[in-house]
């Protein structure tokens, strides 16, 4: 079945560092890909989606790259902040019109140190 | 423009207890989907809500229910808690665009403890 596997965690970082958080997937077809976020005590936040193979998303200094060849769609940032501290999920979505259903990896914590 | 609201934001509950958990879907969104996520762990799809019937669903027992009112508002229901149903509760909304699925986006969640 689908399934998301994601680099263990926690992630240590000084700030100013770079930063790469690797996710695989596992799907059939071509399922859509979403980075998501969540502060300590709050819900998930959408940070960046990719839709096709080659695409690449962006928000807030975070890139990811949707590869079809490797089935991978890592996280990157150039310069980490001590406000990025968080959790990081990657996810799948796969199913046509409204049917679709999340499934996401386990999640990594990353921790950023002034 | 309000976002994904889900009330209350905490609950404390007995084993055997049945609670309710609500959920406003973002303005123009028709679907909402309920997540369990455990500590430590990334959300479990529950399932789905469209046009007021149940689309899609999770591997969950039937003690897990829900409802979505023609506001598009939805319920979570969960009868006889167990200390394993311990969780935050996510509920996400997403719109149809161009006939294929937009992006979730997801509420604050409900943290509900069993004791």
């Amino acid at each position: 079945g689908n399934s998301v596997t994601q680099m263990e965690g926690p992630v240590t970082l000084s700030e100013e560092a770079f930063l790469t958080i690797n996710c695989t997937y596992t799907a059939t077809g071509y399922p859509s890909l979403f980075w998501y976020v969540q502060y300590p005590g709050e819900g998930l936040q959408l940070l960046l989606k990719a839709t096709k193979a080659d695409d690449k998303g962006s928000n807030k200094g975070f890139e990811a790259t949707y590869r079809k060849e490797t089935t991978s769609f890592h996280l990157e940032k150039g310069s980490v902040q001590v406000s990025d501290s968080a959790v990081y999920f990657c996810a799948l979505v796969h199913g046509s019109g409204n049917t679709g259903k999340l499934i996401f990896g386990q999640g990594t914590t990353l921790q950023v140190k002034p | 423009d309000a976002g994904v609201t889900q009330s209350p934001t905490h609950l404390i509950k007995t084993r055997g207890q049945q609670v309710t958990l609500r959920c406003s879907p973002k303005s123009g969104h028709d679907t909402v989907s309920w997540y369990q996520q455990a500590l430590g762990q990334g959300p479990q799809f529950i399932f789905q809500y469209y046009e007021e019937e149940e689309r899609q669903r999770g591997n969950f027992p039937d003690r897990f229910s829900g409802h979505q009112f023609p506001n598009y508002s939805s319920e979570l229901n969960v009868n006889a808690l167990l200390l394993g149903d311990s969780a935050l509760y996510l509920c996400a909304s997403s719109g149809r665009q161009g006939g294929t699925q937009e992006t979730q986006y997801f509420g604050p969640g409900t943290r509900l403890l069993v004791l």
